[in-house]
C-alpha cells in the first residue's frame, strides 16, 4: 500500500497568509494526487486532481503541485472560508489510500 | 445535475447486520467506478473499497477486505455497503463517491451516512 504522510498536522494561520501543506507518498504515484478539503458537517469537497488541476468551482488561490513522492497545495490568501482540514489521497494504485489530513485553525 | 443520495442515519447493536445505500442520478451509473470511504474523529479519512456497477468488479482495501461487503444494482442506480456483524468500532460516517473518469479522484460525494453501534 502507498502510505501518505501530511505535513503539518495542524497549522495555524491568519486571514491573508498564504500556506503550503505537504503530502510525501512512501512511492511514487505519478501524478495521481488529488486534495480534498472537509468541513465538519459536509461531505469531502473535491479542490485539485492530478497533482494540479483546479476542480470546476474551486477559487483560484488554491493550486497544486508536485511529483513522485512529493506534493503540496498552497492557499495564496486565506479566507475565512478556508478554515477547514485538509487530505490528499493517492488515486495511482489500489487501496487508495488519504493522508491522515491537516487542520487548518485560525490564529 | 449530478447527485448521490444515501440513506438515513442509523443506530444498531453490536452483532447486528446493516446495509446503507447509495443512489446515483444526473450520470450513466453503470459507467463509473463509485467507492466508499469512512470518517472517524481519530483516523480520519479512510478508503474502504470501489465497485464498478456496469460489471459490478469490485477491490476492497485489505483494512476493510472481510469486513464489509460492497455491492451494486445497476437497475436502480444503487449502490450499497453492508456488514453482517456491527461492532462498535464502525461507529462512523461513511460517504459514497464516483470517481472521476480521467483523474481517478472522487468528484461527487454522497452526503454521508451516520452509523453508530452502541450497546
Amino acid at each position: 500500500d502507498i502510505q501518505l504522510t501530511q505535513s503539518p498536522s495542524f497549522l495555524s494561520a491568519s486571514v491573508g497568509d498564504r500556506v503550503t501543506i505537504t503530502c510525501r507518498a512512501s512511492q511514487g504515484t505519478s501524478s495521481y494526487l488529488a486534495w480534498y478539503q472537509l468541513k465538519p458537517g459536509k461531505a469531502p469537497n473535491l479542490l485539485i486532481y492530478a497533482t494540479s488541476t483546479l476542480q470546476s468551482g474551486v477559487p483560484s488561490r488554491f493550486s497544486g503541485s508536485g511529483s513522485g513522492t512529493e506534493f503540496t497545495l498552497t492557499i495564496s490568501t486565506l479566507q475565512p472560508e478556508d478554515f477547514a482540514t485538509y487530505y490528499c489521497q493517492q488515486v495511482n494504485s489500489y487501496p487508495y489510500t488519504f493522508g491522515q489530513g491537516t487542520k487548518l485553525e485560525i490564529k | 445535475e449530478v447527485q448521490l443520495v444515501q440513506s438515513g442515519a442509523e443506530v444498531k447493536k453490536p452483532g447486528e447486520s446493516l446495509k446503507i445505500s447509495c443512489q446515483g442520478s444526473g450520470y450513466t451509473f453503470s459507467a463509473y467506478w463509485l467507492g466508499w470511504v469512512r470518517q472517524t474523529p481519530g483516523k480520519g479519512l479512510e478508503w474502504m473499497g470501489i465497485i464498478y456497477p456496469g460489471d459490478s468488479d469490485t477491490r476492497y482495501s485489505p483494512s476493510f477486505q472481510g469486513q464489509v461487503t460492497i455491492s451494486a444494482d445497476k437497475s436502480i442506480s444503487t449502490a450499497y455497503l453492508q456488514w453482517s456483524s456491527l461492532k462498535a468500532s464502525d461507529t462512523a460516517i461513511y460517504y459514497c463517491a464516483r470517481r472521476h473518469g480521467s483523474s481517478w479522484s472522487y468528484d461527487y460525494w454522497g452526503q454521508g451516512t451516520l452509523v453508530t453501534v452502541s450497546s
